[in-house]
């Protein structure tokens, strides 16, 4: 149980396309989703954390218009990159808490590598 | 801000020993501290959470300390083998950000060649 996956699992896009990523939780209902960044050979920073039916929040530096995270469901949230540029491109990763276990337990999707031409 | 850094950065090792990673953090008002382990082009797989009320933690080979005061925690591989192979992550939840956050370190690579 416990299950988070992603989609796609990387993407190259040209710039200035928008891209979605989407956070699935699959076997359980996910109240709280977490989008990291991970540049190569580098730790994950949270972007934002976003709580289903409301408005994200974002960690201070990350742009809300450049990296724009809905969470309509209990077990989705997606995360789109508009108007990518070169330098979005990293490895996105979600994360996600079950409503109904410890706050201490976060499930990692397997991530998405985005690469912008 | 909380600052967490991990060394070595990468590390090399023959199967069978005995290794330790290093996790050290800047701030001890922390709820908890956890080791992930990550493979390349991977999500983070947990391994031991530790609560900052506690010294240690065990799971099979793997022994996880923490001494908040000092603001280090330790994780100790038993016997390492080549599937161990894969980034070590240490994170905090510190306690003026929330409970549910994670401040992430640097990362260790391990690779363990047989």
């Amino acid at each position: 149980g416990a299950v988070v996956s992603q989609h796609p699992s990387w993407v190259i896009c040209k710039s200035g396309t928008s891209v979605k990523i989407e956070c699935r939780s699959l076997d359980f209902q996910a109240t709280t989703m977490f989008w990291y960044r991970q540049f190569p050979k580098k730790s994950l920073m949270l972007m934002a954390t976003s709580n289903e039916g409301s408005k994200a929040t974002y960690e201070q530096g990350v742009e809300k218009d450049k990296f724009l995270i809905n969470h309509a469901s209990l077990t989705l949230s997606t995360l789109t990159v508009t108007s990518a540029h070169p330098e979005d491109s990293s490895f996105y990763i979600c994360s996600a808490r079950d409503r109904e276990r410890s706050y201490n337990e976060q499930f990692f999707g397997p991530g998405t590598r985005l690469t912008v031409l | 801000k909380q600052e967490v850094t991990q060394i070595p950065a990468a590390l090399s090792v023959p199967e069978g020993e005995n290794l330790v990673l290093n996790c050290s953090f800047t701030d001890s008002a922390i709820y908890n501290l956890q080791w992930f382990r990550q493979d390349p082009g991977k999500g983070l797989t947990s391994l031991l959470l530790i609560q900052s009320s506690q010294r240690e933690q065990t799971s099979g080979r793997l022994n996880a300390s923490l001494d908040k005061s000092s603001g280090r925690s330790t994780l100790y591989i038993a016997a390492s083998q080549p599937g161990d192979s894969a980034t070590y992550l240490c994170a905090v939840r510190p306690w003026d950000t929330g409970f549910q956050k994670l401040v992430f370190g640097t990362g260790t690579r391990l690779l363990v060649s047989p």
